[in-house]
């Protein structure tokens, strides 16, 4: 099966600019997360959607960063202005409600954002 | 308060040894799940193996075990046989809540492996 499809993979742009990132998440996974991951951390996570609804945003700096998940398939995430501490890869991944306790997340390749 | 501790930044391995990665926890949940992911340096995250707060056996998945101690709360992840191809980058995670919830992942700093030839 396809995996989890991201464009672009890699950005750059000037801050205060705007930018959006695409995800496809893996055919059937009802739940869909957008993870920002700043170089030498971990994931953190910025939005978790469930179908087309969301679950958590609450660590989504909502005055730059807005996402959508129309028809509760793919996603877009979108930061306007951006600003230097932005840089980040953006990682989506998604997941499969009934697939075991695991409810293991699949990671699509990530965008690599670089803001200067 | 980190949820996900892993104190190892980096850690050297000769190829074919065994190798195991540090991770420490803390939740006041009683049900939850640990991951472990490899990260090459392409960015892809790539699950290696899950273990549940219930489970009572250590979980395996080929060369990869967890040395799961809840009384310790500690996840450690051990790598048999180590290969080159295991240089990367592993993140230790964790999901509270419900069993079997689609909750978001916690992740730690994550410990980066070079295995030496």
């Amino acid at each position: 099966e396809a995996g989890v499809a991201q464009s672009p993979r890699y950005k750059i742009i000037e801050k205060r600019q705007s930018v959006a990132f695409w995800c496809n998440p893996i055919s059937g996974h009802a739940t869909l997360y957008w993870y920002q991951q700043i170089l030498g951390q971990g994931p953190k996570l910025l939005i978790q959607f469930q179908n087309n609804g969301v679950v958590d945003d609450s660590q989504l700096p909502k005055d730059r960063f807005s996402a959508e998940r129309l028809k509760g398939v793919d996603s877009t995430l979108k930061i306007q202005p951006a600003k230097l501490e932005d840089s980040a890869v953006y990682l989506c991944a998604s997941s499969f409600p009934g697939g075991g306790n695991t409810y293991e997340q699949y990671f699509g390749p990530g965008t690599r954002l670089t803001v200067t | 308060a980190q949820k996900i501790t892993q104190t190892q930044p980096g850690m050297f391995v000769q190829e074919k040894e065994a190798v195991t990665l540090d991770c420490t926890y803390d939740t006041s949940d009683q049900s939850y799940g640990l991951f472990w992911y490899k990260q090459p340096s392409s960015g892809e995250m790539i699950f290696l193996i899950y273990q549940g707060s219930y489970d009572e056996q250590n979980a395996t998945e080929g060369r990869y075990s967890l040395n799961f101690q809840k009384a310790r709360k500690s996840a450690n992840l051990v790598i048999s046989a180590s290969q080159l191809g295991d240089s990367a980058m592993y993140f230790c995670a964790m999901r509270e809540g419900i069993r079997g919830s689609a909750r978001q992942l916690t992740f730690g700093s994550g410990t980066q492996l070079t295995v030496l030839p």
